[in-house]
C-alpha cells in the first residue's frame, strides 16, 4: 500500500498563494494519478483536480481552472498542489490521494489545514 | 459533468441497527465506476467499496454494495460502535474527472 504524507498547516492572507506537498511512498510512483480533494469546516469532499504522474497531465475542474496548478516530481515521488488568488473560503483541509486509471482512490494523505485569514 | 446526490442527508440509529445509504447519479455511470467512503471526524476518507459492490481489501462483511448505472445503496448490516461516520459515493468513470456527492451522516440514535 502506497504512503502519502502531506506538508503541513498553513496560515495565510487573502489574495496570497499556498503550496502543499504530498509524498510518496511504498509504490511505483509513474503508475498513479495524483488528486486533490478539499473539504470546508462542516462540508463535503470536493475534487480540485488531479494530474497522471506519467505524462504531467493535469485536468481541473472548472470552478478551479485558472487558480490552481497540480505538478509532480518523480525524482523526490512528490506531488504539488499550489492554490492562488486565496480567499477565506479556501479555507480547510486538503486531501491528496491517489488511484489509477479507472480505479477509485485507495490511498490518501493525512490532509494539511489551510487557514486563510486578514 | 455527472452530479450525485445522496439519501438521506442524516440517519439516526443504534448499534446492531441496519443501515441503507443511497446515492443517485445525474446520468448513467458505465461500467458502475462507483465507489463508497467511509470519513470519520480528524480522518481521511477510507475506501469502502469500488466498481458498485466489491469490498476494498481489510473491509467486513458487514458492508456491501449494491446498485448499478444511476442508483446505488450501501448497506451495513448490523453497525457497530465505529461504523458511525459519514460516508460519500463518488464517480470515477472518466480519467481526471471525479464527482463526490454531499454525504449521508450516519450518527447513533
Amino acid at each position: 500500500q502506497v504512503q502519502l504524507v502531506q506538508s503541513g498547516s498553513e496560515v495565510k492572507k487573502p489574495g496570497s498563494s499556498v503550496k502543499v506537498s504530498c509524498k510518496a511512498s511504498g509504490g511505483i510512483f509513474n503508475t498513479y494519478s495524483f488528486n486533490w480533494v478539499r473539504q470546508a469546516p462542516g462540508q463535503g469532499l470536493e475534487w480540485m483536480g488531479g494530474i497522471i504522474a506519467l505524462f504531467a497531465r493535469a485536468n481541473y475542474p472548472q470552478k478551479f481552472q485558472g487558480r490552481v496548478t497540480m505538478t509532480t516530481d518523480e525524482s523526490t515521488t512528490t506531488a504539488y498542489m499550489e492554490l492562488s488568488s486565496l480567499r477565506s473560503e479556501d479555507s480547510g483541509v486538503y486531501f491528496c490521494a491517489i488511484n489509477k486509471w479507472l480505479q477509485p482512490f485507495d490511498s490518501w494523505g493525512q490532509g494539511t489545514l489551510i487557514s486563510v485569514s486578514s | 459533468e455527472i452530479v450525485l446526490t445522496q439519501s438521506p442527508g442524516t440517519l439516526s440509529l443504534s448499534p446492531g441497527e441496519r443501515a441503507t445509504l443511497s446515492c443517485r447519479a445525474s446520468q448513467s455511470v458505465g461500467s458502475n465506476f462507483l465507489a463508497w467512503y467511509q470519513q470519520k471526524p480528524g480522518q481521511a476518507p477510507r475506501l469502502l467499496v469500488f466498481g458498485a459492490s466489491s469490498r476494498a481489501t481489510g473491509i467486513p462483511d458487514r458492508f456491501s454494495g449494491s446498485g448499478s448505472g444511476t442508483d446505488l445503496t450501501l448497506t451495513i448490516t448490523k453497525l457497530e460502535p465505529e461504523d458511525f461516520a459519514v460516508y460519500y459515493c463518488q464517480q470515477y468513470g472518466s480519467s481526471l474527472d471525479f464527482t463526490f456527492g454531499p454525504g449521508t451522516k450516519v450518527e447513533i440514535k
